[in-house]
């Protein structure tokens, strides 16, 4: 089946540091990806839309000179938390589609937990 | 609005018995997909079952079945013989229109089974 992997899964860092995630789709080309964030015992919130060769669609009140994304190739996706804050730290989760039909369900990467100090 | 409602935050079920997760939608779109996921304490999501606006039948993928009442705009997921691996988060979502738009979930309802 369709894989998606996210990397790194968990990363622990200083205050003001900016963190890349990594998601790639590792057996199909998806020209579009989604970025989630969840914070704990809540649900999945749509932060934006990767665009494979395009700029990245956000979703209201999410920064996007914050939250840098970009979708360099087919298969690639990334996400950069610009110097990093406390309130950033939550589960960043990303997602691909495999193919155009309506059925087609979105895969997710295994998540990255990011606590920053 | 809120697009997918979830009104139960929290489910206790005994092993082997059948439980129902509750779903409704609110969307004007014609064209529309459901869809049920689950994520376990480590986190990831699991896809477990669609439905398409179109679909006559109600979908089923081996235990998971979801009840699709499209006039009363639910969409339930039904577990027959729950397991004890059947404890997590379950989501809702739907993505209005077709290709590759975005999906939107719901706020979740964590399901424990009891040995």
């Amino acid at each position: 089946g369709a894989v998606v992997s996210q990397h790194p899964s968990w990363v622990i860092c200083k205050s003001g540091t900016s963190v890349k995630i990594e998601c790639r789709s590792l057996d199909f080309q998806a020209t579009t990806m989604f970025w989630y964030r969840q914070f704990p015992k809540q649900s999945l919130m749509l932060m934006a839309t990767s665009n494979e060769g395009s700029k990245a669609t956000y979703e209201q009140g999410v920064e996007k000179d914050k939250f840098l994304i970009n979708h360099a190739s087919l298969t690639l996706s990334t996400l950069t938390v610009t110097s990093a804050h406390p309130e950033d730290s939550s589960f960043y989760i990303c997602s691909a589609k495999q193919g155009a039909e309506g059925k087609s369900p979105q895969h997710f990467g295994d998540g990255t937990r990011l606590s920053i100090l | 609005a809120q697009k997918i409602t979830q009104t139960q935050p929290g489910m206790f079920v005994q092993e082997k018995e059948a439980v129902t997760l509750d779903c409704t939608y609110d969307t004007s779109d014609q064209s529309y997909g459901l869809f049920w996921y689950k994520q376990p304490s480590s986190g990831e999501m699991i896809f477990l079952i669609y439905q398409g606006s179109y679909d006559e039948q109600n979908a089923t993928e081996g235990r998971y079945s979801l009840n699709f009442q499209k006039a009363r705009k639910s969409a339930n997921l039904v577990i027959s013989a729950s397991q004890l691996g059947d404890s997590a988060m379950y989501f809702c979502a739907m993505r209005e229109g077709m290709g590759a738009s975005k999906i939107i979930f719901g706020s979740g309802t964590r399901l424990s089974i009891r040995p």
